[in-house]
């Protein structure tokens, strides 16, 4: 079963902050975060692999809470280069990844 | 520069057509893996090949087929397409160890069945 992430979509100010979430229902081992900018191919952000684990890559950070089975991404001070979609994945086993379906995220002038 | 190559990038196609996505990698990577995103579905796994002759399915594998035999290519097969395969596909690559397992993905197979 798919990661499920919220919202689905979120539309922004430049300069505002956004928060998006991954839960699932089976345990999370290590969780991996992409931004897939409109007809381009995802690119990596970061991989968290310890509960309470957070990093940070530029103005996007992110945590790990291995017992809620959630990961949530922080994005401060958007951009206008940070719109796209964002996916959390993990591993169901040795390198089988799922992905979550997606949040869209636009930021605005 | 490294990259992830697959080709074509675009292709319509009729249904029972046997057809081939090549995809390469230029950095060495052991592991491979193949993608198809559907709007609402996200990216969900074909197949993935942690080495030269060793695959695995994934989440969607029915109706393709894979091969690894050299380190760099790992082409999907589609023996008999359908319309329900009509997709955009991604290719991927990683190293299998170390703390980041960064998967870089190829710029995208858009397939139409008709």
């Amino acid at each position: 079963q798919q990661p499920v992430q919220s919202p689905q979509a979120v539309i922004l100010r430049e300069g505002e902050d956004a928060v998006i979430n991954c839960s699932s229902s089976k345990a999370l081992y290590s969780v991996h975060w992409y931004r897939q900018k409109h007809g381009e191919a995802p690119v990596f952000l970061m991989i968290l692999l310890k509960g309470g684990e957070q990093k940070g890559h530029e103005k996007i950070s992110a945590s790990f809470n291995e017992k809620k089975q959630q990961s949530s991404l922080y994005l401060t001070a958007s951009q206008l280069s940070y719109s796209g979609t964002y996916f959390c994945g993990t591993e169901r086993g040795t390198y089988k990844y799922i992905f979550g379906t997606g949040t869209r995220l636009k930021v605005l002038a | 520069e490294a990259q992830v190559t697959q080709n074509p990038r675009y292709l319509i196609t009729v249904t029972g057509k046997k057809l081939t996505v090549t995809c390469s990698q230029n950095m060495n990577h052991e592991y491979m893996s193949w993608y198809r995103q559907d709007p609402g579905l996200g990216l969900r796994q074909i197949y993935y090949s942690m080495n030269v002759e060793v695959t695995d399915k994934g989440d969607v594998p029915e109706g393709y087929k894979v091969s690894r035999k050299e380190k760099r290519n790992f082409p999907l097969i589609l023996e008999s397409p359908s319309p329900n395969q009509t997709s955009l596909y991604f290719c991927a690559s990683s190293w299998l160890a170390g703390e980041s397992n960064e998967q870089y993905f190829g710029p995208g197979t858009r397939l139409t069945v008709t």
